[in-house]
């Protein structure tokens, strides 16, 4: 079965501070996907990345960066100079590829971190 | 604007009632799903549909119903059986295509049992 563990509970940073967001993931599955979404206090969920299983590339997105190791099974979130707006709550996510219409695309979510940026 | 639009977004439900909330997408994705987040839980699923006329139980699927008739739509019934309904209720959708895409999100509504 799959599993996503963020160990991280809550975070606080002052503003302008980096913070890395850990991820760490579990899967039998040799193609899978990984996403990372934000939750703001609204309440919707925003995506902000998607990976695949066979690209571990690190990517840069502005202040955002993400950082895929397959060794340790890992899909970890850097944000740099944080801003006030960045405090929500954060979300890694797994799903597994499965076959069509297997039903295997539905997400599994770790519980989430907390980041709040103190201004 | 294409997007999500779940209604409404706070419910108030007395005990031993059926509440139905709504999911309407116009995103013509065919794969629709229903999460519940509680504090500290993270997000868990509880149904999820892949076609219409046709839905699979999640996670968690006990004391709730829903139904897909329309493409666009996938409401949730929450029934006097589920024992603890008052969280926070997530609809998504998604295509159901084999690279991964990512599913998009409803603004939620919360449900309080009173």
């Amino acid at each position: 079965a799959q599993k996503v563990t963020q160990a991280q509970t809550e975070i606080s940073v002052v503003e302008k501070e980096d913070v890395t967001l850990d991820c760490v993931y579990e899967t039998r599955d040799t193609t899978y996907y990984l996403f990372w979404y934000k939750q703001p206090p609204s309440g919707e969920l925003v995506f902000l990345i998607r990976r695949n299983s066979f690209d571990e590339q690190n990517e840069i997105s502005g202040r955002y960066s993400w950082n895929f190791q397959k060794s340790t099974s890992s899909f970890n979130f850097t944000i740099t100079a944080s801003q006030v707006v960045d405090s929500a709550v954060y979300f890694c996510a797994l799903s597994e590829a499965g076959s069509p219409g297997a039903g295997s695309y539905q997400l599994t979510f770790g519980k989430g971190t907390k980041l709040s940026v103190i201004p | 604007d294409g997007g999500i639009t779940q209604s409404p977004k706070y419910l108030f439900r007395k005990e031993g009632q059926n509440v139905t909330l709504s999911c309407e997408q116009n995103l013509n994705h065919d794969a629709m799903y229903w999460y519940r987040q509680d504090p500290g839980q993270g997000l868990r699923l509880i149904y999820y549909s892949q076609i219409v006329n046709d839905f699979q139980k999640g996670d968690i699927a006990e004391g709730y119903s829903v139904s897909r008739e329309k493409k666009e739509s996938f409401p949730l019934t929450v029934t006097s059986a589920q024992k603890n309904p008052t969280a926070f209720y997530l609809c998504a959708s998604s295509i159901p295509a084999g690279d991964g895409t990512e599913a998009f999100f409803g603004q939620g509504t919360r449900l309080t049992v009173v």
